[in-house]
């Protein structure tokens, strides 16, 4: 079946340092989700992305669409000790009606 | 604005017996999906509604897993005869076709652990 790869998988940060971490796909995707999840919760939805190309902000997160419609990235910027959780991409392939297939998230730890 | 409810929160059960899992959408949702989550894993698609029709099932939903939504609004989500490898996360999510089919919102998940 088709497989997101996220990357990478933990990272441990100071208070106030950028974050960058990606997701990649062997097949085209029509849409790009990011979501976050603290334990034992459900993933709460950070940005969409619909182009190819697109870039798009969401306060401190910015994300974008690649243009090669197999990869999108998520950027946080000024880390605070609450952007820790785990960050999943979610994408939808180009034939799929409407299910997301997720990465294996990135597990984010801010450090103050 | 309500979001997506999932009851209960928290169910431990033996192997073999049945177990029920409900959700609530968030009003005026017409999709309604499951996912399957296990520890260290991101979630994994189980079926989605729209209205009250079931459009699509993943492979991993077998015969012991039936899902309804009769009304189009809330949904349930049943196994039979559990087993241990049925110890996991499951998520409903809902979205509007509407406002943005594409944009999935996650409920809280039950947590299922069978002994």
């Amino acid at each position: 079946g088709q497989q997101l790869n996220q990357s990478p998988q933990s990272m441990f940060i100071q208070e106030g340092e950028d974050v960058s971490m990606n997701c990649t796909s062997s097949s085209i995707f029509n849409t790009w989700l990011w979501y976050k999840q603290d334990p034992g919760e459900g993933p709460v939805l950070l940005i969409a992305l619909y182009k190819a190309g697109e870039l798009t902000s969401n306060g401190r997160l910015t994300a974008q669409f690649g243009i090669t419609r197999k990869d999108s990235f998520l950027n946080i910027s000024a880390s605070i000790p609450s952007d820790v959780g785990i960050y999943f991409c979610a994408g939808i392939p180009s034939r799929s009606q409407g299910n997301l297939i997720f990465g294996k998230g990135t597990k984010l730890s801010v450090k103050p | 604005d309500t979001g997506v409810s999932q009851n209960p929160r928290h169910k431990i059960t033996k192997r073999g017996q049945n177990v029920t899992f409900r959700c609530d959408p968030i009003s005026e949702h017409n999709r309604l999906y499951w996912y399957r989550q296990t520890l260290g894993q991101g979630p994994e698609f189980l079926t989605y509604f729209q209205n009250e029709a079931q459009l699509e099932k993943s492979r991993l939903l077998s015969d012991r897993f039936s899902a309804e939504r009769p009304k189009g609004s809330f949904s349930t989500l049943e196994i039979q005869r559990t087993e241990q490898g049925d110890s996991a996360m499951y998520l409903c999510a809902s979205s509007s076709v509407r406002q943005g089919p594409y944009e999935q919102y996650f409920g809280p998940g039950t947590r299922l652990t069978v002994t």
